[in-house]
């Protein structure tokens, strides 16, 4: 993986399913690996951002996975709501950069629930 | 103000002219960063500052394209005889970067400059 590569490109789900997304990073020189929600009309909103292999974060009903070994972390949601309709993008920094904000970011993943 | 704010909003202009994106970041964030995206294309990084300094300026697409800082403080990219592939959304992004820590290394983003080259 050369490039931070983002599934599904989009989805489409019913209030109150469960949904994940997957992003897959370059393994080597992995410095930290970003999550945001951008919804629309608004400004990208950081959910996590994780360094370690196997740490896992929670905020509310959403939360991530990171496996830096194998270049994968997946974002869950947990009994998704209409509110939570946005793009989420996932970043990754690389070790050996210039400075920890210097991302590459996937295409995203655009969510949609439906009431 | 509270967030990172961006101006304009939007900006229409014609093949040609030079226009003028302007970042006021967060209070206190010492790290600033442009980036844009393009129809179709993920986020892509332009520059960084870290005060009134650019240590990594890789991501400017051509030497049309330039930034400056001053004050620590506001951002502007300036984007000189604009083409119609400079068309994209520019967004702004400050973060705190104290120590080497998770949380102080988000970046926090304004609502973006949509720029339309005709």
């Amino acid at each position: 993986i050369l490039n931070v590569e983002q599934s599904p490109q989009s989805l489409h789900v019913q209030e109150g399913d469960s949904t994940n997304f997957t992003c897959s990073f370059p393994s080597s020189n992995f410095y930290a690996l970003h999550w945001y929600r951008w919804e629309t009309a608004k400004s990208p909103e950081a959910l996590f951002v994780m360094t370690l292999n196997g740490d896992e974060k929670k905020k509310g009903r959403i939360s991530a996975t990171l496996n830096t070994k194998e270049g994968y972390s997946y974002l869950y949601i947990k009994g998704s709501q209409p509110e939570d309709s946005a793009t989420y993008l996932c970043a990754h920094a690389h070790a050996g950069g210039t400075s920890y904000g210097k991302l590459t970011f996937g295409q995203g993943t655009i969510l949609t629930v439906h009431p | 103000g509270a967030g990172v704010s961006q101006s304009p909003s939007n900006k229409v202009t014609e093949k040609g002219k030079d226009v003028e994106l302007r970042c006021d970041p967060i209070s206190g964030h010492t790290a600033l960063y442009w980036y844009r995206q393009s129809l179709g294309q993920g986020l892509e990084f332009l520059i960084y500052f870290q005060g009134n300094s650019a240590p990594d300026k890789s991501g400017l697409p051509s030497d049309r394209f330039s930034a400056e800082r001053t004050g620590g403080s506001v951002s502007t990219l300036t984007i000189q005889r604009t083409q119609q592939e400079d068309s994209a959304v520019y967004l702004c992004a400050s973060s705190l970067v104290v120590a080497r820590e998770e949380d102080n290394e988000k970046l926090f983003f304004g609502s973006g400059t949509q720029l339309s080259v005709l």
